[in-house]
């Protein structure tokens, strides 16, 4: 069935450095792929997304990779800032309404 | 932009008790879906609906829970009786046809 899994579940960096989330997923039929970052006590917010007939999308520091042949997708976060630190889920979504949410990552941006 | 509406924000009930949670989307919306998050099964898709229509239910977890959109503007999703491990915090979202979804603050429900 639809899975989405997302590395690693927790991830610690110092400001200033990069920092990298890594997501596979399982349906071939899957043509949509958000992130969504959620600060504590709030609800998830798209932060950056990209279709299956794009492989790279940048906004200012964030930036996301597609590769559909392996089912793969990350988020990129550079110059890192304290305020990055929340937790950040990847998604998919295939043809219909339905989008599979990863575990999530919690990312620690230290000063 | 008042965003989604999510009420009550905070809820705690005892064992047994009916829970009514409710939701107003962004105006113009047409899809709108309600989530479970725990930190044990992460974020669930319970069911959506699409023109105040229920598409699919499937992430429903028993009977216990209904979820009603009667309008464009309102939707509750019911857990009757409830139980200690319906705890969790519940989102509701909503979307232009296929697109972004916008996520309430979300209420946090607490079963005693």
């Amino acid at each position: 069935g639809e899975n989405v899994e997302q590395h690693p579940s927790t991830l610690s960096v110092q400001e200033g450095d990069s920092a990298v989330i890594k997501c596979t997923y399982s349906d071939s039929a899957s043509n949509y792929f958000p992130w969504y970052k959620q600060e504590l006590g709030k609800g998830p917010q798209l932060i950056i997304d990209i279709r299956s007939n794009v492989g790279e999308k940048k906004d200012q520091r964030i930036a996301v990779t597609l590769n559909k042949t392996a089912k793969h997708f990350s988020l990129h976060i550079t110059e890192t800032q304290p305020e990055d630190s929340a937790v950040y889920f990847c998604a998919e979504r295939g043809g219909g309404f339905k989008t599979i949410f990863g575990a999530g990552t919690r990312l620690f941006v230290k000063a | 932009d008042a965003g989604v509406i999510q009420s009550p924000r905070h809820e705690v009930t005892e064992m047994g008790q009916e829970v009514t949670l409710r939701c107003k989307p962004i105006s113009g919306h047409n899809s709108l879906f309600w989530y479970r998050q725990t930190m044990m099964r992460g974020l669930e898709l319970l069911i959506y609906f699409n023109n105040n229509v229920p598409i699919d239910d499937s992430g429903m977890p028993e009977d216990r829970f209904s979820a009603k959109m009667p309008n464009a503007s309102f939707s509750t999703l019911k857990i009757q009786p409830s139980e200690p491990r319906d705890s969790a915090v519940y989102f509701c979202a909503s979307s232009l046809s296929n697109n972004e979804q916008f996520f309430g603050p979300g209420t946090r429900l607490t079963v005693l």
